[in-house]
């Protein structure tokens, strides 16, 4: 069945940089733009930024400074590497799945929850 | 501007029609996709594009759009539809998406 696996801790450190991957399972890679979308607490959804299986990349222009997504093609793995966290980027954060001409993201992942404590 | 504007907070009566709006200039460029996000829950899709229902959504559920405002109508309102919904569409740049900030919805 088709579903993404998200993994990563949810504790870090100020400054520290936040990562966090996303596994592919049940169907193609290929074709797809792969997101990550973030929520902090009692607030809106925020697009990221997102990568092809072919690794061409878009980024939100606000955190694109600090931001890097990559792919690892051979595991269908998807990866959000952000730097320097603070605890505004306190959030949940979701990885999906949108087709190369739409908008619409119809595949999520179970989302997972970071806070930035010291 | 890429902004989508949503009204934070509408109600509708059990069985009523209540219409979900989202504003901005990139809609009279793309189309607007729909979420439904119960609390504790990934958001769901229930509007694609132009009116297109993914499988397994209610067809109380209806979506529109004219120049820069797109909506998302239900009727025939149940409890079960009481979340947050939110808009996207693509960024005006074409690269990337952007969202709008949701509207709460409550089935009275």
């Amino acid at each position: 069945q088709m579903q993404l696996q998200q993994r990563g801790a949810g504790l870090w450190r100020p400054s520290e940089t936040l990562s966090l991957t996303c596994t592919v399972y049940g169907e193609a890679f290929s074709g797809y733009y792969w997101s990550w979308i973030r929520q902090p607490p009692g607030k809106g959804l925020e697009w990221i930024g997102e990568v092809t299986h072919t690794g061409n990349t878009n980024y939100n222009a606000s955190l694109k400074s600090r931001v890097n997504i990559s792919v690892e093609k051979s595991k269908s793995q998807f990866s959000l590497s952000l730097t320097s966290v603070t605890a505004a980027d306190s959030a949940v954060y979701y990885c999906a799945r949108r087709f190369y001409t739409s908008s619409s993201f119809d595949l999520w992942g179970q989302g997972t929850l970071v806070t930035v404590s010291s | 501007s890429s902004e989508l504007t949503q009204d934070p907070a509408v109600s509708v009566a059990l069985g009523q029609t209540v219409k979900i709006t989202c504003q901005g200039d990139s809609l009279r460029s793309y189309y607007a996709s729909w979420y439904q996000q119960k609390p504790g829950q990934a958001p769901v899709l229930v509007m694609a594009g132009k009116n297109i229902r993914p499988s397994g959504i209610p067809d109380r559920f209806s979506g529109s759009s004219s120049g820069s405002t797109a909506s998302l109508t239900i009727s025939g309102a149940q409890a079960e539809d009481e979340a947050d919904y939110y808009c996207n569409c693509r960024h005006s740049s074409g690269d990337g998406v952007v969202f709008g900030g949701g509207t709460k919805v409550t089935v009275l």
